[in-house]
């Protein structure tokens, strides 16, 4: 079975470019997660859904950063205008309701 | 909301030795406590999880226990391995929601 998907794995830009990452989750999960995770730190979340719904995105910078999950399958984040404090990894995760989450490989921005 | 703290941020221990890693969580109300494994540019993976009706839970060479009273868990790692090196991030969570909050992570360096 396959796993959580991410793309771009990388991703090098310049400031007050924008970016977008994209997330496949697991099949049959309800809830996906995408997470901010910055050097040496644990995961931080950022936004939360159940289905095509965003329940938890209080976290969320949501004058740059927005994000979508259509059909309430894959899932999409996007920086418009990225900052150099961008500069991380964006893990995606997927559920099924049972508290252990499936991350992805994540996406790792460098904003110059 | 939830806040979790992980010690020590490292660890560097012989082959065959033990390692502990201890972490303290915030909210009363959390009741799920996952650990999860990241190895140097992997995703994250659930490696062992208690809940809160429990007090100790073992899988071969880990075992985590939790005290709900000290709102204190641990993971401990016997007969480690080089293998065994790592990030370990810790995470509580309401069950229900399961948000987790992750720990700041500790390295753990299993010399040969």
């Amino acid at each position: 079975e396959a796993g959580v998907v991410q793309s771009p794995r990388y991703k090098i830009i310049e400031k007050k470019q924008p970016v977008a990452f994209w997330c496949n989750p697991i099949s049959g999960h309800n809830t996906l997660y995408w997470y901010l995770q910055n050097l040496g730190q644990g995961p931080e979340l950022l936004i939360r859904y159940e289905n095509e719904e965003a329940v938890d995105d209080s976290q969320l910078p949501k004058d740059r950063f927005s994000a979508e999950r259509l059909k309430g399958v894959d899932s999409t984040l996007k920086i418009q205008p990225a900052e150099l404090g961008d500069s991380a990894v964006y893990l995606c995760a997927s559920s099924f309701g049972t508290g252990e989450l499936f991350f992805g490989e994540g996406s790792r921005l460098t904003v110059l | 909301g939830e806040n979790v703290e992980q010690h020590p941020s490292t660890l560097s221990v012989q082959e065959g030795d033990s390692a502990v890693i201890k972490c303290t969580y915030s909210d009363s109300a959390s009741n799920y406590f996952p650990w999860y494994k990241q190895e140097l540019g992997k995703r994250p993976q659930l490696i062992i999880d208690i809940r809160s009706n429990v007090g100790e839970k073992k899988d071969q060479r880990i075992a985590v226990t939790l005290n709900k009273t000290a709102k204190h868990f641990s993971l401990h790692i016997t007969e480690t391995q080089p293998e065994d090196s790592a990030v370990y991030f810790c995470a509580a969570s309401r069950g229900g929601s399961y948000i987790p909050t992750f720990g700041r992570g500790t390295s753990l360096i299993v010399h040969p």
